[in-house]
């Protein structure tokens, strides 16, 4: 199974949208909605940030979210924060009944 | 609160064996499906394998398959790997993370424990 493909960067400056993308196959992202999102901060454990392609945890704020269109998944941050950079990964239920990451995204706060 | 604590990483050769814990608190640990997810030193998250409630369901990765057992003690509140015949590739941190029974994503992780293949 491969890593599903996301931007290895994506920066913006505070208060600004940004959209990171996360592309698979019909086998795995374009084949259920099993798509979610982690937040990892340095030497920390991820976080759940978004589940079901676009349903948010409690807890998470609503600058947050996110959507699916054929085999591509993206998240959205809205009025980017110093406190978003991190690194954000997407992952997916697959037909194979495992699960599979993604590459990763490094989100800049400029 | 839950809290996941995996314990039992460190320093193995390779072609060694190695057996990582996790102790679950908080939470009704025997209602939950169960993960191992692991990265390696500067790289991105790789899920490992998965376990259902009652073990009735297993699942590995490709690159584990064959070599890491899953398995778990409900009595014990317990989630464990065995892994076996190691690889320096399998140097990583290794999380334990609790399954979402709202569908297949992890909600709760723990703090992970690092795993060093290396003669």
């Amino acid at each position: 199974q491969s890593a599903l493909t996301q931007p290895a960067s994506v920066s913006g400056s505070p208060g600004q949208s940004i959209t990171i993308s996360c592309t698979g196959t019909s086998s795995d992202v374009g084949g259920y909605n099993y798509v979610s999102w982690y937040q990892q901060h340095p030497g920390k454990a991820p976080k759940l940030m978004i589940y079901d392609v676009s349903n948010r945890p409690s807890g998470v704020s609503n600058r947050f979210s996110g959507s699916k269109s054929g085999n591509t998944a993206s998240l959205t941050i809205s009025g980017l924060q110093a406190e978003d950079e991190a690194d954000y990964y997407c992952s997916s239920y697959t037909s194979s009944s495992t699960l599979v990451f993604g590459t990763g995204t490094k989100v800049t706060v400029l | 609160e839950v809290q996941l604590v995996e314990s039992g990483g460190g320093l193995v050769k390779p072609g060694g064996s190695l057996r990582l814990s996790c102790a679950a608190s908080g939470f009704t640990f025997s209602s939950y499906s169960m993960n191992w997810v692991r990265q390696a030193p500067g790289k991105g998250l790789e899920w490992v394998s998965s376990i259902s409630s009652s073990s009735s369901y297993i699942y590995y990765a490709d690159s584990v398959k064959g070599r890491f057992t899953i398995s778990r003690d409900n009595a014990k509140n317990s989630l464990y790997l065995q892994m076996n015949s190691l690889r320096a590739e399998d140097t990583a941190v290794y999380y334990c993370a609790r399954e979402d029974p709202r569908g297949f994503h992890f909600d709760y992780w723990g703090q992970g424990t690092l795993v060093t293949v290396s003669s």
